[in-house]
């Protein structure tokens, strides 16, 4: 069975502060992709990563596949009140269809 | 562009009926899969499909069935509701099947079960 482990849980920062999460698993994926939701509303996707040892970069968030494309990082710098929310990492692997959810990491970022 | 339409926004039911959930994909794109999110956890795969073929079945009890349609909407139905079937419904769109298998989700469709 396919599992995602996602650490910390839980995380309470102060504005500006740097923080990094992150997504691990015994699988192999041949895609992670992280997402960000909001209360009530469907997770937002923030980037696919397909190639180990990938990193890509979205404003403040950096995005790491490791080499062996069993785990992935997720780095904020300079944490802002709107980057509060449940950060979720999903793997997929080749021939299947289906995406493995992480159990997510809830960030809340203190003005 | 709309993104990926789900109908209703909120529903509540009781235990025993039956209810299905609505879900348009982003125009042009063929593949549509469901998703239940309790609350405090990560989504959990219930079924894929694509160009009306199911693709992808989740760990979840035949009381789960789910078709698409010629123009790739799709519908969940769940039958003899349970409390623990209380979540929000995701549904997620994507154009195909190859790499980087990107997909999009819907707002969600929250069910209460009473």
């Amino acid at each position: 069975t396919q599992l995602l482990e996602q650490s910390p849980q839980f995380l309470s920062i102060q504005e500006g502060e740097n923080l990094t999460v992150y997504c691990n698993s015994s699988s192999v994926f041949s895609s992670l992709q992280w997402y960000r939701q909001e209360p009530g509303e469907g997770p937002v996707l923030l980037v696919t990563v397909v190639t180990g040892g990938e990193v890509k970069k979205l404003k403040r968030l950096t995005f790491q596949f490791g080499d062996a494309r069993k785990d992935s990082s997720l780095h904020i710098t300079a944490a802002q009140p709107g980057d509060t929310g449940l950060y979720l990492c999903a793997g997929s692997s080749s021939g299947t269809y289906k995406y493995i959810f992480g159990t997510g990491t809830r960030l809340k970022v203190l003005a | 562009d709309a993104g990926v339409t789900q109908s209703p926004t909120h529903l509540i039911k009781t235990r025993g009926q039956h209810v299905t959930l609505r879900c348009s994909p982003i125009s042009g794109h063929k593949s549509v899969s469901w998703y239940q999110q309790v609350l405090g956890q990560g989504p959990q795969f219930i079924f894929q499909y694509y160009e009306k073929e199911e693709r992808g079945r989740g760990n979840f009890p035949d009381r789960f069935s789910a078709r698409q349609f010629p123009n790739y909407s799709s519908e969940l139905n769940v039958n003899a509701l349970l409390l623990g079937d209380s979540a929000l419904y995701l549904c997620a769109s994507r154009s195909g099947l190859a790499l980087p298998y990107e997909q999009y989700f819907g707002p969600g469709t929250r069910l209460t079960v009473t």
